[in-house]
């Protein structure tokens, strides 16, 4: 099992439309979780950490279950804008030398008019 | 601040040619690496740095070498290009101490690169 593994899409949703995906990790002492978004052509930019709790900022929101081993990202009232790669990250906390940052190898997202 | 920056944006290499791609951050961040990603495969950890004097490898290190003489830089060389190393290599920094790090990682802009 790779250690980070997500579904690559592309996810093709309406403008409006709640739109959800997941991203599976192996190491179950993985401690941090982060989705990342990456427009076409242009770096990774951090969209939000993944608390125990989950949390939301607007429209989006992240989830974890760790029994499961897997992160979610949920997206409301989909925008246009909206349409990018999304990449979920898992490391280690404490973070020591030999810690890896891993990245999946992202989910592309097209919200169509 | 300029965040993390690489240069050059683009570069054309012939078969056997060596370069360095540059990156520079100015956040003070002691922790640095370089990714490739290439279409489908995701972003691939190359090398990484927890500070000057300090280099490891990652999942993709054979024909890239690295140095961190100094906090703010990171160089990747190629020492003899080949066509599988035509790639968006970017540089990404990040806050680290031994145990601790918040994780969020700043990516400088990319090098498309194309070996010939």
């Amino acid at each position: 099992r790779k250690e980070v593994e997500q579904d690559p899409g592309p996810f093709n949703v309406p403008e409006g439309a709640t739109v959800a995906f997941n991203c599976t990790y192996s190491n179950s002492a993985s401690q941090s979780f982060f989705w990342y978004r990456q427009d076409c052509r242009k770096e990774p930019k951090l969209l939000m950490s993944v608390y125990s709790s989950g949390n939301e900022d607007g429209r989006f929101t992240a989830q974890l279950n760790r029994a499961s081993q897997y992160i979610s990202l949920l997206i409301r009232d989909s925008k246009l804008s909206d349409s990018a790669t999304y990449l979920c990250v898992v490391t280690m906390t404490p973070m020591n030398r030999d810690d890896k940052i891993i990245f999946g190898k992202g989910t592309r997202l097209h919200i169509l008019p | 601040n300029a965040g993390v920056t690489q240069t050059p944006k683009f570069q054309v290499l012939k078969t056997g040619q060596s370069m360095t791609l540059q990156c520079a951050q100015d956040m003070n961040h002691e922790y640095m690496s370089w990714y490739r990603q290439d279409p489908g495969m995701g972003l691939r950890l190359i090398h990484y740095s927890v500070g000057a004097g300090i280099t490891d490898q990652g999942e993709v290190p054979n024909g890239y070498n690295v140095s961190r003489s100094t906090t703010e830089d990171f160089p990747l060389r190629l020492l003899s290009a080949a066509p599988s190393q035509t790639s968006v290599y970017f540089c990404a920094s990040s806050y680290w101490r031994e145990g601790q790090g918040d994780h969020e990682q700043y990516f400088g802009p990319g090098t498309r690169l194309t070996v010939t």
